[in-house]
């Protein structure tokens, strides 16, 4: 089935330190891939998606491309900030002959400090 | 516009019990999933409507069961309510079926004593 697989951390970084979070996937077929982002109390906020392969998705300097040939879809930021302290979610979500849910990695803490 | 909204953010229940909990989709929408987010499983998927119909369903027990209405508002049940079931529920919606992003709510927290 399909799967996703991310580094849990907790990951801690200075302000301004460059990020990445890996994310790799199995699936069937050609999935679209997403990262969410969850604040405390909150719910999931979509960050950014690719829907096929080299797709370069971005949002609030946040970007990741859809690389089929590695089957990842790796976050980056060049330079953070304390409010981006958040879990962030990889997620992928195939709908080959029907409506499927998205699957999603286990999650990465990220911490920023000042 | 007004996102997902999902009602109540807080229950409280013992074993034993059923509960429901209240999903209004963003105005325009017409697919809603329900998820469970717990520290030890993560996310994990389970229905999503269309159109008044369930459309598929991840591996959870019949005694999780879900509708929606034909303004597109859902609601999930509960029934027999286990320990194991405390969690944050969320609600997502999206514009239609397939690879479009869903949209969460804040969840309901349920705590089962």
């Amino acid at each position: 089935g399909n799967s996703v697989t991310q580094m849990e951390g907790p990951v801690t970084l200075s302000e301004e330190a460059f990020l990445t979070i890996n994310c790799t996937y199995t699936a069937t077929g050609y999935p679209s891939l997403f990262w969410y982002v969850q604040y405390p109390g909150e719910g999931l906020q979509l960050l950014l998606k690719a829907t096929k392969a080299d797709d370069k998705g971005s949002n609030k300097g946040f970007e990741a491309t859809y690389r089929k040939e590695t089957t990842s879809f790796h976050l980056e930021k060049g330079s953070v900030q304390v409010s981006d302290s958040a879990v962030y979610f990889c997620a992928l979500r195939y709908s080959g002959g029907g409506a499927d849910g998205l699957t999603f990695g286990k999650g990465t803490h990220l911490i920023i400090q000042p | 516009k007004a996102g997902v909204t999902q009602t109540p953010r807080y229950l409280i229940k013992t074993r034993g019990q059923q509960v429901t909990l209240s999903c209004s989709p963003i105005s325009g929408h017409r697919s809603v999933s329900w998820y469970q987010q717990t520290p030890g499983q993560g996310l994990q998927f389970l229905f999503e409507y269309f159109s008044e119909t369930q459309r598929n369903k991840g591996n959870f027990p019949g005694r999780f069961s879900g509708r929606q209405f034909s303004n597109s508002r859902s609601e999930m049940n509960v029934s027999t309510l286990e320990l194991g079931d405390s969690a944050l529920y969320l609600c997502a919606s999206s514009l239609d079926l397939g690879n479009q992003p869903q949209h969460f709510g804040d969840g309901t927290r349920l705590s089962i004593l």
